[in-house]
């Protein structure tokens, strides 16, 4: 049973590139959520996907966007690249239908800003 | 929304002794708190949860108490060994409500065990 699994796992980009993140989730589950751990610090909550919807949001700006596709998969992209947006970047996916709460988190992709 | 407090930032132990890390939370409507140990360069990994409903959950030899009346919640690890060494997140959510996978987590807790 394959876990939560995201690409790539580390890129450089240069400050206004835009950054594609990749995203499958545990086999059976449909929601995925992305969190960003700058370092030393613990996961912010960027947004929620479920039924290829955003269902929810955290405090980020609108440089940061996602989608989720049929097969559950998500993205994660983020436009106009700024020094403060390195960090790891992290999936995690869970089960809507009977939800426990329990999140799978994926190894991250690590972002860095130059 | 919510906020979660987590203490200590650092923790350093012998081999053997037990290791204790607290947590509070704001929002009343919080039902789910799980906890997470992350080595260097690796991904969250849950050890341990435990909802509103019961008060105290132990699995070997890592235990989770609640306080609902106080908004707190704490980490229990016992006899610790070199392996425990880790960040340890709590976190909170309100796990079926409108806020469902939304976890809130504390600013971690770098614990060290010394041989």
């Amino acid at each position: 049973d394959a876990g939560v699994t995201q690409s790539p796992t580390h890129l450089i980009k240069t400050r206004g590139q835009q950054v594609t993140l990749r995203c499958s989730p545990k086999s059976g589950h449909d929601t995925v959520s992305w969190y960003q751990q700058a370092l030393g610090q613990g996961p912010q909550f960027i947004f929620q996907y479920y039924e290829e919807e955003e269902r929810q949001r955290g405090n980020f700006p609108d440089r940061f966007s996602g989608h989720q596709f049929p097969n559950y998969s998500s993205e994660l992209n983020v436009n106009a690249l700024l020094l403060g947006d390195s960090a790891l970047y992290l999936c995690a996916s869970s089960l809507t239908r009977r939800s426990t709460g329990e999140l799978f988190f994926g190894e991250g992709s690590r972002l860095t800003v130059l | 929304g919510e906020n979660v407090e987590q203490h200590p930032s650092t923790l350093s132990v012998q081999e053997g002794d037990s290791a204790v890390i607290k947590c509070t939370y704001s929002d009343s409507a919080s039902n789910y708190f799980p906890w997470y140990k992350q080595e260097l360069g690796k991904r969250p990994q849950l050890i341990i949860d435990i909802r509103s409903n019961v008060g105290e959950k132990k699995d070997q030899r890592i235990a989770v108490t609640l306080n609902k009346t106080a908004k707190h919640f704490s980490l229990h690890i016992t006899e610790t060994q070199p392996e425990d060494s880790a960040v340890y997140f709590c976190a909170a959510t309100n796990a079926g409500g409108t806020s469902y996978g939304k976890l809130t987590f504390g600013q971690g807790t770098i614990l060290t065990v010394h041989p």
